[in-house]
């Protein structure tokens, strides 16, 4: 399978623990883009990476949450002190740079917080 | 007011119908327009994309982009019960290396 993969792919915990989640993309795209959706709702963007800059922060990821692309090839997701509020899908998408990329999305990580 | 609205549904037809889904937007920065579609407990998967207005077609589906009414619809002719899933209307100020505004997503089921 030469997607974007995610894992795990469902995370259940304890409020207060923190949580860390990993993306894989499309082996050859350089750019690497996490959002956060909610039931009912469309995906929010969270970061977003060129290579292994973090280039753009949303204000909903609070200092909480940290992203690192440490090769510019996979990355991780790290939510430190999970709050039930944090329970969400959070999706990973991955685009080759370019006029008219697409951003193709993984599977997602399903998180529960009790 | 969110930049992107869409209606959630959920909307049912019968197979064979033509599906009209639809979004509004506000901010007229917005030049690049997609549609995704999500089966339950998946990620979104991209459908159609376009850079201007008119209409787009691909097999089944048009894409059709009003810049002037902030306005863009998505059909889809001859449903089969495996177009059941969220639409998502998505979009963007730029044609690469931007984050997606999404809107929340319609939910179609069709019936047959």
């Amino acid at each position: 399978d030469t997607g974007v993969s995610q894992d795990p792919r469902h995370k259940i915990t304890k409020r207060g623990q923190n949580v860390t989640f990993r993306c894989d993309p499309i082996s050859e795209h350089n750019r690497l883009y996490w959002y956060r959706q909610t039931l009912g709702q469309g995906p929010e963007f969270l970061t977003y990476f060129q290579n292994e800059a973090q280039l753009e922060k949303s204000r909903l990821l609070s200092d909480r949450f940290s992203a690192e692309r440490p090769k510019g090839s996979f990355s991780t997701l790290e939510i430190q002190r999970t709050e039930q509020g944090d329970s969400a899908m959070y999706l990973c998408a991955s685009s080759f740079g370019g006029q008219g990329e697409t951003q193709y999305f993984g599977p997602g990580t399903r998180l529960l917080v009790l | 007011q969110k930049e992107v609205e869409q209606d959630p549904g959920p909307l049912s037809v019968p197979e064979g119908a033509i599906v009209s889904l639809n979004c509004t937007y506000s901010n007229s920065a917005f030049q690049y327009f997609m549609w995704y579609r999500q089966y339950s407990r998946k990620g979104p998967e991209l459908l159609m994309y376009t850079y201007s207005s008119g209409n787009k077609e691909d097999g089944r589906f048009t894409a059709q982009v009003d810049k002037s009414s902030k306005y863009i619809s998505l059909f889809i002719r001859d449903s089969q019960p495996s177009d059941s899933a969220t639409y998502l209307c998505a979009m963007s100020p730029y044609s690469s290396a931007s984050k997606i505004i999404f809107g929340s997503g319609t939910r179609l089921s069709i019936r047959p």
